[in-house]
């Protein structure tokens, strides 16, 4: 199994909304990431779990708040967002720190729109 | 991580072999070439990565010139399925966290 999988595929939220973005795998991989991609637009990074701790936080705003409950899972709460946060949400995973390079996986994204 | 350079648009007749230039100037010593690329509304997909040799997989081929300052990625005979963005990165170890920054990449177009 090379999958990551993101649920759900599409996502429509009012700005006084909570919703959960999820990503998971069963790769064993140990590093896990999201991802946010504006259109017509790369990627960009926003954090880095290694190990099911936040290694990196790309300065995002806390109305998106990651978590890491396994090293299968990986979450994305959103509260409170913006219009502007509407983009395609990427995840991402792969092998741990420590052992040899494979690529990242990364999953078909979770497409956001925040009205 | 260097910055990489590559031209925003190509096109490529099918059965034909594509070629998508990347220019990394100021690369150093142990900084690997990616490359990454992402059909339509997709997730980015791992393609071929390299040092300094030229590299071959079922996918592609990743020819490095000697100073290292460039690359090319090589589909041998494109279909339209490889109709894509091409994300060509450069990337110091150690690896394993990802911080994959992609560039503006080349839309690589394959005509029927």
């Amino acid at each position: 199994d090379t999958e990551v999988t993101q649920t759900p595929k599409h996502l429509v939220m009012g700005m006084t909304n909570k919703k959960s973005l999820k990503c998971e795998q069963h790769m064993g991989h140990r590093a896990m990431y999201w991802y946010k991609q504006k259109a017509k637009k790369p990627p960009e990074l926003m954090f880095v779990y290694s190990y099911e701790k936040l290694s990196i936080n790309e300065s995002v705003p806390s109305r998106f708040s990651p978590e890491c409950p396994n090293s299968s899972l990986l979450n994305l709460h959103l509260h409170a967002l913006q219009p502007e946060d509407s983009a395609l949400y990427l995840c991402a995973s792969s092998q741990p720190l420590d052992g040899p390079y494979t690529e990242a996986f990364f999953g078909q994204g979770t497409r956001l729109t925040v009205v | 991580d260097a910055k990489t350079t590559q031209p925003p648009s190509m096109d490529c007749a099918e059965g034909r072999a594509a070629n998508l230039p990347c220019n990394h100037s100021t690369i150093s010593g142990n900084e690997y070439v990616y490359w990454y690329r992402q059909i339509h509304s997709q997730g980015p997909q791992y393609i071929i990565h390299g040092l300094k040799n030229n590299e071959t997989n079922e996918m592609a081929s990743l020819i490095i010139t000697e100073d290292r300052k460039s690359s090319t990625l090589i589909l041998p005979h494109a279909t339209l399925r490889d109709t894509a963005v091409y994300y060509c990165i450069v990337r110091s170890p150690p690896f394993g966290n990802e911080k994959l920054t992609f560039g503006t990449g080349t839309r690589l177009t394959i005509i029927p």
